[in-house]
């Protein structure tokens, strides 16, 4: 079945730690996204790439960092720079066509200890 | 600046009907879409609107007026798995999606 995998579920990040969340998808999309959200808010953009090897910010790109090594895989990286990171973080795919619909992963929750 | 407001929050009873309403004011527009997001789970695509009017699909429809920066939701024949948040999001000029922050539908028995 083809779709978009996130992982971990949960993750605790210590002071000072940088973390990486992954996201896989076999859906043979271009487009990859990352969205931050937090209760009460809308879906803010952190990060996208529309292609292998290049990427753009989004709104919120300051305190986090990404990668577009193959076109299955787009790993975000919160570094320590992000003060505030406890939040649900989600990944998302699509085919590089105007007004596609986009495909969410789960989701990984990010909490500080 | 751009805004997309929706109800924080609703409550139906199963079986009823329920309506939740967007606003939008975004530079330019590109069509509207609803998600549905149960709590810690992945967004999924319900609708898709970009010319005036309404698009049914099963229980559920959504209208459109574009020249009233407006869009709905509406849910029959409610069930208790439909309580879930519901996410209106528009994509502007710059086929950029703004999001607005969900209405979480409570459905009671």
């Amino acid at each position: 079945d083809g779709g978009i995998t996130q992982s971990p579920k949960y993750l605790f990040r210590k002071e000072g730690q940088n973390v990486t969340l992954s996201c896989e998808q076999n859906l043979n999309h271009d487009a990859m996204y990352w969205y931050r959200q937090d209760p009460g808010q809308g879906l803010r953009l952190i990060y996208y790439s529309q292609i292998v090897n290049d990427f753009q910010k989004g709104d919120i790109a300051e305190g986090y960092s990404v990668s577009r090594e193959k076109k299955e895989s787009f790993p975000l990286t919160v570094t320590s720079a992000q003060k505030n990171p406890t939040a649900f973080y989600l990944c998302a795919s699509s085919p590089l066509k105007e007004n596609e619909k986009l495909f969410f992963g789960s989701g990984t929750q990010l909490s500080v200890l | 600046g751009q805004n997309i407001d929706q109800p924080t929050e609703m409550t139906a009873t199963e079986g009823a009907i329920v309506q939740i309403n967007c606003t939008y004011q975004t530079s330019g527009f590109n069509g509207l879409f609803w998600y549905q997001q149960h709590a810690g789970e992945a967004p999924t695509f319900l609708s898709y609107n970009v010319l005036d009017g309404l698009e049914e699909k099963g229980r559920f429809s959504s209208f459109l007026s574009r020249s009233k920066g407006y869009s709905y939701l509406l849910l029959k024949e409610l069930q208790m798995k439909d309580s879930a948040s519901y996410l209106c999001a528009v994509m502007d000029s710059n086929y950029q999606l703004i999001w607005g922050a969900g209405t979480k539908l409570i459905i009671k028995p």
